[in-house]
């Protein structure tokens, strides 16, 4: 069972535009990760948060942690061809003794 | 920091036969994770080790799949034997005293992972 839903699975989308990338779970979280994986490699840590509401910036990606700790989503502004990739979050529910990793979103930034 | 290192990065091989992944921890982490990514199922945990020891193996398909630590550096995943739908990109990853509900505190590093092909 697949407790993290991400949308949209796929976008494409022109360098320069801005994009919002969802993370949603019925499931209430003690900390929620995103990563970002390129072809060929492992996922790489993003960002962290743990407070519902809490809003964390990283360049250009904003990063936000639901009021009720079951969703998040990730914002990025100008999107380049470098932050083509793809999205992963990952979610802490305290009892499990594992991260849960959600879907995915596989993003395309074209030139 | 080498980062956490695994191989082979590419393993083909023929359905029956045995397949040994390798990896090898970031120099002072103590926990340990492989996964499974596919693109049906995504990334999916296999089995999660902390101190050495076995914690969660439940994602652990069936008895195929064997996973090992034998020194705190290092560790093997053994599927025993293979078949077709093994075929998948298999990741390690290790952290400094994960631990549930804190996570936050330790997050996972990956290795570039092996891309096995069971024919």
């Amino acid at each position: 069972t697949q407790l993290l839903e991400q949308s949209p699975q796929f976008l494409s989308i022109q360098e320069g535009e801005n994009l919002t990338v969802y993370c949603n779970s019925s499931s209430v979280f003690s900390s929620l990760q995103w990563y970002r994986q390129e072809p060929g490699e492992g996922p790489v840590l993003l960002v962290t948060v743990v407070t519902g509401g809490e809003v964390k910036k990283l360049k250009r990606l904003t990063f936000q942690f639901g009021d009720a700790r079951k969703d998040s989503s990730l914002h990025i502004t100008a999107a380049q061809p470098g932050d083509t990739g793809l999205y992963l979050c990952a979610g802490d529910t305290g009892t499990a003794s594992k991260l849960t990793f959600g879907t995915g979103t596989r993003l395309q930034v074209m030139l | 920091d080498a980062g956490v290192i695994q191989s082979p990065r590419h393993e083909v091989t023929e359905m029956g036969q045995e397949v040994t992944l390798r990896c090898k921890l970031i120099s002072g982490h103590n926990s340990l994770f492989w996964y499974r990514q596919t693109m049906m199922r995504g990334l999916e945990l296999l089995i999660y080790f902390n101190n050495n020891v076995p914690i969660d193996d439940s994602g652990m398909p069936e008895d195929r799949f064997s996973a090992k630590m034998p020194n705190a550096s290092f560790s093997t995943l053994k599927i025993q034997p293979s078949e077709p739908r093994d075929s998948a990109v298999y990741f390690c990853a290790s952290s400094l005293d994960f631990l549930a509900g804190r996570s936050y505190n330790s997050p996972l590093h990956f290795g570039n992972g092996t891309r096995l092909t069971v024919t």
